[in-house]
């Protein structure tokens, strides 16, 4: 973590309703990221944003949508379009150059029923 | 098409022997390559890096090796201990003109027996 807040750690939510996920940074990161992880699935992007108020579609957008307001912030919604919402959803950050790692926040596990 | 692959679903190792984790991948592009570490429940621990001009890169107990030409990294740890037990991702990247991201693996499992 070490800058990185994501919250709830744990969430669950009924089928068919909207869940919003938080993620706050405060290393002045430029670029921040949304991973989802299911088991032996390793990490996948969602969205990814490198700038305040843009932001780029990752590799399972679908059912998903972000917004980048102020460069600390980039909040994630589970929408109820989301076919397999149940997850381990891991925030990041990065300072948008080359050849740095990205970190990473704790996770929230979200179950849907 | 997995671009970034992790064959060992696990790994058993005695404490103080060396670990060795494996990672294969596809895409050529490929020029940054990571080790992340993680424990149940929380988020991934950058551990370790390397770029593609450098065939090895070391920090204290864990050392990283390229094979460009066989498209095969993997990651050392000597001696491995306890604490050691964990998820081990692989991460690639390509060069791009401004986002930067990461293509993961599926994780490996290492458990370090006391």
């Amino acid at each position: 973590d070490g800058g990185i807040t994501q919250s709830p750690k744990y969430l669950f939510r009924k089928e068919g309703q909207n869940v919003t996920l938080s993620c706050e940074q405060n290393l002045n990161h430029d670029a921040m990221y949304w991973y989802r992880q299911d088991p032996g699935q390793g990490l996948r992007l969602i969205y990814y944003s490198q700038i305040v108020n843009d932001f780029q579609k990752g590799d399972i957008a679908e059912g998903y949508s972000v917004s980048r307001e102020k460069k600390e912030s980039f909040p994630l919604t589970v929408t109820s379009a989301q076919k397999n919402p149940t997850a381990f959803y891991l925030c990041a950050t990065g300072p948008d150059q080359y050849n740095s790692p990205l970190h990473f926040g704790n996770g929230t596990r979200l179950t849907v029923t | 098409d997995q671009q970034v692959k992790q064959n060992s679903p696990s790994l058993s190792v005695q404490e103080g022997r060396i670990s060795i984790l494996n990672c294969d991948y596809t895409n050529s592009m490929f020029d940054y390559f990571l080790w992340y570490k993680k424990y149940p429940a929380e988020g991934p621990t950058f551990l370790i890096s390397i770029s593609s001009i450098k065939d090895k890169n070391e920090d204290g107990r864990f050392t990283v090796f390229l094979n460009k030409s066989a498209k095969h990294l993997s990651l050392h740890i000597v001696p491995s201990q306890p604490g050691d037990s964990a998820v081990y991702f692989c991460a690639a990247s390509v060069p791009g003109a401004g986002s930067y991201q990461l293509t993961f693996g599926k994780g490996t499992k290492l458990s370090v027996i006391p």
